[in-house]
Order: C-alpha cells, then structure tokens, then sequence
C-alpha cells in the first residue's frame, strides 16, 4: 500500500520562482527521502531528512518534517528549466526498504 | 559513483512468453529492489532481497518471480507474460547491512516493457 502522498500531483511555474512540494504520510518513519525522476528515467536521490530532524538544505533545496502532523515539504527555490521532473517522497520505517508516493510533476517555464 | 544497470531500455514481449530482466550494480550493496511505475500510481515494489539467495515479497508479487544468485545481480523473471504487466520496471541497490539505517537507494534507467 502507499505510504507517501504527494502534493499537489502536477505543478507549473515560471522559472525563477520556488517550487512547493508536499508528502503525507502514515505511519511512523526513521527518515523520509525525497527523488527526482527526469522523464522516462530512473530516480535519483536528492536528500533525506531523520525523523529528528525538523529543517534541511541542500544547494536550492529546502526540506521540513513534521512528524506530528506526518508531513514533509520540498522547496525548490529559484527554480530552472531543468528542474522539470517529477518529485517523490519515499518513507523508511526501518525495514530496509522504502516506500514511494505517487509524485509530483513540476514544469519549470523558460 | 555507484551504478547499476538494465538490461534492456526497452522490451517487446508476446502474451505467454517468459520474460527475464536483469540488474547489475556495482557497488557491493547488500539490497536489491525490483519495481513497477505506472501512470498515477507510482512506483510499488514487486520483490526486494537483503542477501544472495535471499528475496522477500514486496506489494505486488503476484505473476513475478526473481533470483539472486549473485550479489550484485538480481533478475525480475514474468513467468507468463500478460498485458497488465505492460509498465516500466525499474530496479534499485542501497548499502543496506545490519545496523544500516539510512537507505538511500540507487537506481538503474528502467526497462519499458511491452506486452502484445
């Protein structure tokens, strides 16, 4: 069953503005990581976050959870043509394996 | 860089026929992961294995087999190939080994199979 849904499931903006991305989940996690997937290709990992952790930056991202609420964002600020993709969440119960959400397709405008 | 590789990009197969993708990777990781994409739902995970010779069922097992003979190859096998099993298949590695808790998992470019 899916653990993780994302939202909203498609998203479009204008290059240079941030791109808002968010993931609910179930039950309770150790980390919740995030992916990229580029058209018709595999996914590639962007950053994961410890259920300890509230914040996280990496580069021109910017990741929250809230464990309370069983929630995670993505931010994705200044935003460029090449981050069209879509953005999964993935949630780690420690069963080494994760489970996907459905994604969220971004369409950065040039 | 880690790297793990499909066998084939793309793949037509007929109803009935036994189908056999294979995964490499090649950084010596203990997990192996294979699953299915489709259109709004998202990958889901067909069979994963933690160990050589060992594999463990994931969401959707049914109508999948895999082997793992060697660690760094693991084979989705159809037995029976069906039209409901048209998807892009996309296998993954992570560390994985015990006391591991963090999973990043690292995948290959899919396979886009074609059932007719």
């Amino acid at each position: 069953s899916q653990q993780g849904e994302e939202d909203p499931q498609a998203l479009s903006i204008q290059e240079g503005e941030n791109a808002t991305m968010n993931c609910s989940y179930k039950t309770s996690i150790n980390n919740l990581q995030w992916y990229r997937q580029n058209s018709g290709r595999g996914l590639v990992h962007l950053i994961l976050i410890r259920s300890n952790e509230r914040e996280k930056h990496s580069g021109r991202l910017r990741v929250t959870l809230d464990t309370s609420k069983k929630s995670s964002s993505l931010l994705i600020t200044a935003s460029r043509a090449a981050d069209t993709a879509s953005y999964f969440c993935a949630t780690d119960a420690g069963y080494q394996k994760v489970t996907f959400g459905t994604g969220t397709k971004l369409q950065v405008i040039p | 860089d880690v790297k793990v590789t499909q066998s084939s990009r793309y793949l037509v197969k007929r109803t009935g026929e036994k189908v056999f993708l294979e995964c490499v990777q090649d950084m010596d990781h203990e997990n192996m992961f294979w699953y299915r994409q489709d259109p709004g739902l998202g990958l889901r995970l067909i069979y994963f294995s933690y160990d050589v010779k060992m594999k463990e069922k994931g969401d959707i097992p049914e109508g999948y087999s895999v082997s793992r003979e060697k660690k760094e190859r693991f084979s989705l096998i159809l037995e029976s190939a069906s039209t409901n099993q048209t998807s892009m298949y996309l296998c993954a590695s992570s560390l994985g080994g015990r006391g591991s808790s963090y999973n990043e998992q690292f995948f290959g470019p899919g396979t886009r199979l074609t059932v007719l």
